[in-house]
C-alpha cells in the first residue's frame, strides 16, 4: 500500500526565514508521481509541482525548490525567504494508477505559519 | 476561479435531511473525484469517476451516493448523515492518468447537526 508521511504537523517561522517541509513516501510501484499542493485558508488545493519517479533532478521555481531523493524516498520542499502569503497547509501526495484513472494518496499536511 | 466549481460553499444539515453537493468543471477533464477532508486526518478519497463511469468506491457508507451524469458534472447526494460526517468535501478533476496534477475546487464545508 502507498503511504505519504509528513512528520511536521505545524511550523512557525518569521518572515524572510527559509523553511523546509519534509515528505517521505512508500510505494512498491516503479513508476509513480509525487506532488506538492498548497491549501490556503480559502480551502482549495493549489497544485505546485509534479515530479515523476525517473527524474531526480532538483527543481527551483522562484522562492520554491524541491529536493527529490529516491534513495531515501523523500521529496522535500523548501521555501526561501518566506513571506506571510506563504502561510497555508502544504500537502505532499503520491500518485498511483487506479484502473484507468489516477488517484492521489495524501500526507496529513504541514501547517506553515509565517509571521512578521 | 480554479476551473472546478463547487456549490454550495457551506452547508448545515440535520441528520434526517437530504441534500446534494455539486461539482462542475469545464476543463475538458475526463476523471473526477470526491475527497473528504476531516480535521487532523489525511484527505480521504471517496469516489473516482472516469468517463462518467465509477471506477472506485473507497468503502464509503451508502448514506453518500455519487452521481456523474457527464464528464463535466459530479454530484454527491447526502441522506441520514451523522455528525462525524461533518468535514470539507473536495471535488477534483484530472485530464487522464499521470498527467499534471488534480485541479481542486474550493470545497463544501458540511456541518451535520
Amino acid at each position: 500500500a502507498q503511504k505519504v508521511t509528513q512528520a511536521q504537523t505545524e511550523i512557525s517561522v518569521v518572515e524572510k526565514e527559509d523553511v523546509t517541509l519534509d515528505c517521505v513516501y512508500e510505494t512498491r510501484d516503479t513508476t509513480y508521481y509525487l506532488f506538492w499542493y498548497k491549501q490556503p485558508p480559502s480551502g482549495e488545493l493549489v497544485f505546485l509541482i509534479r515530479r515523476n519517479s525517473f527524474d531526480e533532478q532538483n527543481e527551483i521555481s522562484g522562492r520554491y525548490s524541491w529536493n527529490f531523493q529516491k534513495s531515501t524516498s523523500s521529496f522535500n520542499f523548501t521555501i526561501t525567504a518566506s513571506q506571510v502569503v506563504d502561510s497555508a497547509v502544504y500537502f505532499c501526495a503520491l500518485s498511483e494508477e487506479s484502473g484507468t484513472a489516477s488517484k492521489l494518496t495524501f500526507g496529513t499536511g504541514t501547517r506553515l505559519q509565517v509571521t512578521l | 476561479e480554479t476551473g472546478v466549481t463547487q456549490t454550495p460553499r457551506h452547508l448545515v444539515m440535520g441528520m434526517t435531511n437530504k441534500k446534494s453537493l455539486k461539482c462542475e468543471q469545464h476543463l475538458g477533464h475526463n476523471a473526477m473525484y470526491w475527497y473528504k477532508q476531516s480535521a487532523k486526518k489525511p484527505l480521504e478519497l471517496m469516489f473516482v469517476y472516469n468517463f462518467k463511469e465509477q471506477t472506485e468506491n473507497n468503502s464509503v457508507p451508502s448514506r453518500f451516493s455519487p452521481e456523474c451524469p457527464n464528464s463535466s458534472h459530479l454530484f454527491l447526494h447526502l441522506h441520514t448523515l451523522q455528525p462525524e460526517d461533518s468535514a470539507l468535501y473536495l471535488c477534483a478533476s484530472s485530464p487522464r492518468p499521470f498527467v499534471e496534477g488534480y485541479t481542486f475546487g474550493s470545497g463544501t464545508r458540511l456541518t451535520v447537526v
